[in-house]
């Protein structure tokens, strides 16, 4: 059982497009955060959101942290190409990071 | 400044043979975190450090697996013996402890045949 649920699982869309990501959970986190992560590469950090309710914009990626602070979204604004990539939450419990099984986004031009 | 730094990169071996995977995480960093990652289970954490001192390894799948940090620059996972089941990409992460952000290396690809 994942502690961390994501939907969709994949997601391809056309260039210029907007899509929303989702990150659930039964528990609740001190913080979340949001990692993309290329083919041959380790994940990157993009943001970390610590506050319920919290709104934080990267460029065109706006990530929301739920009020109860146990789910999360990520929304893209007229996706490009280079957005294509598996994205993946993590949930911060104790000193360490639960990731959950990631959204793969494919943005065709 | 240099990145987590894993090797090697890609390994293939035979069912049975030992592995040892290694890892130089970022200066100054005190924490120290195993991944496994697969299309099936995801990203999965194996066990962590902080300080060289392992915190949690209930990630660890069984006796075949073990990890040492003797100092704060150099990390090892090994598995011995190795079975087709431990065919993964490893990742090794490092961050400043209660920072928050973990730096993650390019992964290490375990192939056992």
């Amino acid at each position: 059982t994942q502690l961390l649920e994501q939907s969709p699982q994949f997601l391809s869309i056309q260039e210029g497009e907007n899509l929303t990501v989702y990150c659930n959970s039964s528990s609740v986190f001190s913080s979340l955060q949001w990692y993309r992560q290329e083919p041959g590469e380790g994940p990157v950090l993009l943001v970390t959101v610590v506050t319920g309710g919290e709104v934080k914009k990267l460029k065109r990626l706006t990530f929301q942290f739920g009020d109860a602070r146990k789910d999360s979204s990520l929304h893209i604004t007229a996706a490009q190409p280079g957005d294509t990539g598996l994205y993946l939450c993590a949930g911060a419990r104790s000193q360490n990071f639960v990731f959950g099984p990631g959204t793969r986004l494919s943005v065709l031009p | 400044d240099a990145g987590v730094i894993q090797s090697p990169r890609h390994e293939v071996t035979e069912m049975g043979q030992e592995v040892t995977l290694r890892c130089k995480p970022i200066s100054g960093h005190n924490s120290l975190f195993w991944y496994r990652q697969t299309m099936m289970r995801g990203l999965e954490l194996l066990i962590y450090f902080n300080n060289n001192v392992p915190i949690d390894d209930s990630g660890m799948p069984e006796d075949r697996f073990s990890a040492k940090m003797p100092n704060a620059s150099f990390s090892t996972l090994k598995i011995q013996p190795s079975e087709p089941r431990d065919s993964a990409v490893y990742f090794c992460a490092s961050s400043r402890q209660g920072a928050g952000e973990l730096f993650f290396g390019e992964g290490s690809r375990l192939t056992v045949l």
